[in-house]
């Protein structure tokens, strides 16, 4: 089965603080993973892309990576602020059955003054 | 660029009975998507249409849910009778690549609440 895990559910971590975000997905053959932001009682916003042929993304402060041989992504947030304080959920298409994307149930990011 | 508006924003239902959420994607879009996403958990995509054409709706359950795409532009989900389980945000969210493989753009969403 296709699936999408992200853990830990919730982090809670100081301000400043360097800090990782992991998700995993059971199928390695991917057209592309994408992170997205959702502040409580939005939508998404998307974050960054990554294509299945690519191994980073970065966008300011923010770093995805791409491991496609062990099914794993990491989104790498430097120097947090509390203003980074959301949901964060990766999602990917796979190659094979739905075209579309599945997610995981997310990592709630609380930045602490 | 004008973003993906939905409406309303927020719902409050009786079990049983009827609602309906309108979509309007980014200007170009080819792929619009519906998705439910429950308190707590990640959005689970409910129907996909290209243009105007359904391309996956293997998890909308079509015995009280309906959507349609009107001229491959904006789209309507309605669901009738509600249930309590289905309170939830539902997420319409656009694409322009039609391969479905580019960055999608979401909505704001649109709150329902069953009582």
């Amino acid at each position: 089965k296709q699936e999408v895990t992200q853990i830990p559910a919730a982090l809670s971590v100081p301000e400043g603080e360097n800090l990782v975000l992991n998700c995993s997905f059971t199928d390695s053959a991917i057209y592309n993973l994408q992170w997205f932001r959702q502040d409580p009682g939005k939508g998404l916003t998307s974050l960054l892309l990554i294509q299945s042929s690519q191994r980073e993304q970065t966008s300011g402060r923010l770093n995805a990576s791409l491991d496609k041989s062990s099914g794993r992504s990491t989104l790498y947030i430097a120097a947090s602020q509390p203003g980074d304080s959301a949901t964060y959920l990766c999602a990917v298409i796979w190659a094979t059955g739905r075209r579309a994307l599945t997610f995981g149930s997310g990592t709630r990011l609380q930045v602490q003054p | 660029e004008a973003g993906v508006a939905q409406s309303p924003r927020y719902k409050i239902i009786e079990k049983r009975q009827s609602v309906a959420f309108w979509c309007n994607p980014i200007s170009g879009h080819a792929t619009l998507y519906w998705y439910q996403q429950i308190l707590g958990q990640g959005p689970k995509l409910l129907i996909q249409f290209q243009n105007n054409g359904v391309v996956d709706d293997s998890q909308l359950p079509k015995d009280r849910f309906s959507a349609e795409r009107l001229k491959g532009v904006d789209s309507t989900l309605k669901i009738q009778p509600a249930k309590l389980e289905d309170s939830a945000v539902y997420l319409c969210a656009s694409s322009l690549d039609t391969a479905a493989t580019g960055e999608l753009f979401f909505g704001e969403g649109s709150r329902l609440t069953v009582l």
